[in-house]
């Protein structure tokens, strides 16, 4: 089964941009009508939803953070990545990608273990 | 900004029943902002548990329910168990590409 795994530095300095990359096993990111989300979750506090993109290119992103994410897509490496520019503390979190379907299936399916990056000098 | 509501936490005693809720601060949740809900224990990823309102996900235990009620979606555990002890969470496609979960309601089983 489709199984995604999250990589990349786990401390970045402040001002800098975060990068992470989604990897997904287990079946083809462009197989099926699939979005591909980051979701994050600071200690102690709920899930915020980032953004996400679709195999097409095309993307969608929170309001709240919208200007600092880009978010990607290289079907050949069956991968999608985020990038934060100008971090803060405040975006030190666990970073989580997921899958998620279109028309009645919106739902976030398959999730990642997460990967836990903190913004520090 | 539209902001999701849950409660913070709730308490239920083993073997009864619960019902969490996830509202809207402006407006009524319906079956078209699609909410689902997920099960959290500490360090681990999101379990999903209901999409499209009630449908439970692959595996899910039939004591977990969906529905709308009133003016917002709910999750009902029957029948509670120690280890229904987690976090839960809902969130709601906005449309647009835009999703808002809720801040989380801490369930306790005592």
């Amino acid at each position: 089964q489709v199984q995604l795994q999250e990589s990349g530095p786990g401390l970045v300095k402040p001002s800098q941009t975060l990068s992470l990359t989604c990897t997904v096993s287990g079946g083809s990111i462009s197989s099926g009508n699939y979005y591909w989300s980051w979701i994050r979750q600071p200690a102690g506090k709920g899930l915020e939803w980032i953004g996400r993109v679709y195999t097409s290119g095309s993307t969608n992103s929170n309001p709240s953070l919208r200007g600092r994410v880009t978010i990607s897509v290289d079907t050949s490496k069956n991968q999608f990545s985020l990038k934060l520019s100008s971090v803060t503390a405040a975006d030190t979190a666990v970073y989580y990608c997921a899958r998620s379907g279109s028309g009645w299936y919106q739902v976030f399916d398959i999730w990642g273990q997460g990967t836990m990056v903190t913004v520090s000098s | 900004q539209t902001v999701v509501t849950q409660e913070p936490s709730f308490s239920v005693s083993p073997g009864g029943t619960v019902t969490l809720t996830c509202g809207l601060t402006s407006g009524s949740v319906s079956t078209n902002y699609y909410p689902s809900w997920y099960q959290q224990t500490p360090g681990l990823a999101p379990r999903t548990l209901i999409y499209f309102t009630d449908t439970r996900s692959s595996g899910v235990p039939n004591r977990f329910s969906g529905s709308i009620l009133g003016n917002k979606a709910a999750l009902t555990i029957t029948g509670a168990q120690a280890d229904d002890e987690s976090d839960y969470y809902c969130v709601l496609y906005m449309g647009s590409g835009i999703w808002v979960f809720g801040g989380g309601t801490k369930l306790t089983v005592l």
